[in-house]
Formats: structure tokens, C-alpha cells, sequence
């Protein structure tokens, strides 16, 4: 059962256009949501996190929205840029007993065209 | 600025065959994870570990070990290689405490085929 869905594999925008990032989540006891960033055959680097308890985050960019009654974040990249191409991992994080717990969606692959 | 280690980066195997992946990071931290990419489904947590000498199961642990002898490494065991275990690998860290707020530290990944 995954617990953090981003139902679109990919995504093609035009350098200068917006980019808008899905995810949808299913636990409502999660305490921070995150963006993780991914180039081929290097390792995810984290790009964005935002609060459970606000509604928006913005850095440079960068800004990701969180709609709690939906259960719906987004990330807005504006404006795009051929640098953003990668694949985009949406997470969220669950404070355990026993530790700090992150799940990842399947990521969706951003193509920004030159 | 190494940040965080893998090694190797690269690694055939046949199935029965046993294998070590290695985890470094020079960061301090206490918390150390392995994670599996397979594609469409993200990175699953493997085994994790809280600090020297702690290790815990993640959500999917079986066919492997891990070990956490030194607060900088976290090696992953295979000890009978499967074709299911043909993955990305990635190794992962991070400052323990409250204020945590879910950023890792990754490594590069360790592309491991199972023939």
C-alpha cells in the first residue's frame, strides 16, 4: 500500500514555463513533507521540505504547496530551467519510537525543452 | 568534502554468490539507512541503523545483513544473491534529534545486477 503516490511517471515543459510537480499522500500523521531531486547514476539530494502545520514553502524557485484537506502537495519550479531535468522524488516524514521515518513516492521524471 | 561513500559503485553476481556493500560517511552522523530504487516504485528503506552498534529492519529487509560496527560505516550483506536483488542501492544519513526534518545525505549508488 504506498502511503505516497505521484501518479505522473513524467513531465515535459518548456525553459521559462512552469513546472508543476504532483503528490498525493494517504497518512495524515505525517510531520514534514520533502523534495528530493535526482540526476542519473548520482544519488538523490534533497531540494525542499515543508511543515505539516503551514501551507507553503518557498526557496528561490522553488515552492511547494501543501494541501492538508486533500492530502495534495505540489512543487512549482518557475521559472524552468534545462538544469531542472531530472527525476523528482516526493517524501514525507513520520516520527516513530523508534526512529524518523521517511517514505518516498516512485518519482516523476521532469524533461525541461531548451 | 566527501560527505557520503559507497563502494563499489558497480557489481555483477551470480545467483548464490555472497557480496558486501560499503557505506562511509565522515559527516558524524548518528543515523545511517540502505535504500533500494527499483523503478516505479521509489526508494524502499532496507535496514537502518540509530547509532554504532544498533541495526533495525525496514520495510524491506529480507535476504540481507547489516552491520554497524564503526558510527561512520554501514555495510549491507548479501549472503545469497537472488535475481530480485538486482537494484540501485543507495546508502543514506543524517543528524538524529528532534529537530530533524527528514533531510538525508545520499551516496552516489551501487548498481548491483544478479544474473
Amino acid at each position: 500500500d504506498q502511503q505516497v503516490k505521484q501518479n505522473s511517471p513524467s513531465l515535459s515543459v518548456q525553459e521559462g514555463r512552469i513546472s508543476i510537480l504532483n503528490c498525493d499522500y494517504t497518512n495524515s500523521m505525517f510531520d514534514y513533507f520533502l523534495w528530493y531531486k535526482k540526476y542519473p547514476a548520482e544519488g538523490p539530494t534533497f531540494l525542499i521540505s515543508i511543515s505539516s502545520i503551514k501551507d507553503k514553502n518557498e526557496d528561490g524557485r522553488f515552492t511547494v504547496f501543501l494541501n492538508k484537506s486533500a492530502k495534495h502537495l505540489s512543487l512549482h519550479i518557475v521559472p524552468s530551467q534545462p538544469g531542472d531535468s531530472a527525476v523528482y522524488f516526493c517524501a514525507a516524514l513520520k516520527r516513530t519510537a523508534s526512529y524518523d521515518k521517511v517514505i518516498f513516492g516512485p518519482g516523476t521524471s521532469l524533461s525541461v525543452i531548451p | 568534502n566527501a560527505g557520503v561513500t559507497q563502494t563499489p559503485k558497480f557489481r555483477v553476481l551470480k545467483t548464490g554468490q555472497s557480496m558486501t556493500l560499503l557505506c562511509a560517511q565522515d559527516m558524524n552522523h548518528e543515523y545511517m539507512y540502505w535504500y533500494r530504487q527499483d523503478p516505479g516504485m521509489g526508494l524502499r528503506l532496507i535496514h537502518y541503523s540509530v547509532g554504532e552498534g544498533t541495526t533495525a529492519k525496514g520495510e524491506v529487509p529480507d535476504g540481507y545483513n547489516v552491520s554497524r560496527l564503526k558510527k561512520q560505516n554501514f555495510l549491507l550483506g548479501l549472503e545469497s544473491a537472488a535475481p530480485s536483488q538486482t537494484s540501485v542501492y543507495f546508502c543514506a544519513s543524517t543528524r538524529s534529534g528532534r529537530t530533524y526534518t527528514g533531510e538525508l545525505f545520499f551516496g552516489e549508488g551501487s548498481r548491483l545486477t544478479v544474473l
